[in-house]
């Protein structure tokens, strides 16, 4: 069964950390995202990536960063926490090419709460 | 004002009832349509694609109406475990970064 495994379910971290939030797919697939979701605004995109060491912002990248050293790892990095910050974030990849929303396999997501 | 919208509900249901919810969306440019399900607590599925020519997965039935720019999904006999958040997923062909999520619709179906 094709996998996306986020490290975390769920986190709670303090404001000004720093803070690695990881997914890991082995499906080889190229395109890989993070968005965020919050209640009453739906799921927004953050960052994503078509390709290693690659990455593009989204519509809200303000305050996070991303690394993509591997095809299968996309990590979305918090560079000092905030608490509106706190919120549910799902890591998705899809195959290279027009990714289309059907292609999309989610993560289980991470609930983080930063106090 | 937001690129795909929806009713967050939630429709309460009782089970074996019709329901139907829409989702609207703000640009005609728009090329692909989804709808996807989430449970309470978990990421979304793909629940199925829309087409111009509408159609029908079981008792799921997805319609699309580009005039008034709105996709619509039907579910039938609804059961308890249909119970969950839908969710409207509007990409424009061609830029495959955007996708647009609507914030979803809860369904409650009741016995």
């Amino acid at each position: 069964d094709v996998k996306v495994t986020q490290s975390s379910r769920y986190l709670v971290k303090r404001t000004g950390e720093k803070v690695f939030l990881e997914c890991v797919q082995d499906m080889d697939h190229e395109n890989m995202f993070w968005y965020r979701q919050d209640p009453g605004l739906g799921l927004r995109l953050i960052y994503f990536s078509y390709d290693v060491k690659m990455k593009e912002k989204g519509d809200i990248p303000e305050g996070y960063s991303v690394s993509r050293e591997k095809k299968e790892r996309f990590s979305l990095i918090l560079e000092s926490a905030s608490t509106n910050q706190t919120s549910m974030y799902l890591c998705a990849s899809t195959p290279a090419g027009q990714a289309r929303g059907d292609g999309y396999t989610f993560g289980s997501g991470t609930r983080l709460t930063v106090v | 004002r937001k690129e795909v919208e929806q009713d967050p509900g939630p429709f309460n249901v009782p089970e074996g009832a019709t329901v139907a919810f829409n989702c609207t969306y703000s640009n005609s440019a728009s090329q692909s349509f989804f709808w996807y399900r989430q449970d309470c607590r978990k990421e979304p599925k793909l629940l199925m694609s829309v087409y111009s020519s509408g159609n029908e997965d079981g008792r799921f039935t997805a319609q699309l109406n580009r005039a008034s720019q709105y996709i619509s999904l039907l579910i039938r006999d609804s059961k308890l475990s249909d119970s969950a958040t839908y969710l409207c997923v509007v990409n424009m062909w061609g830029n495959f970064n955007k996708f647009y999520f609507g914030s979803g619709t809860k369904l409650n179906v009741k016995p």
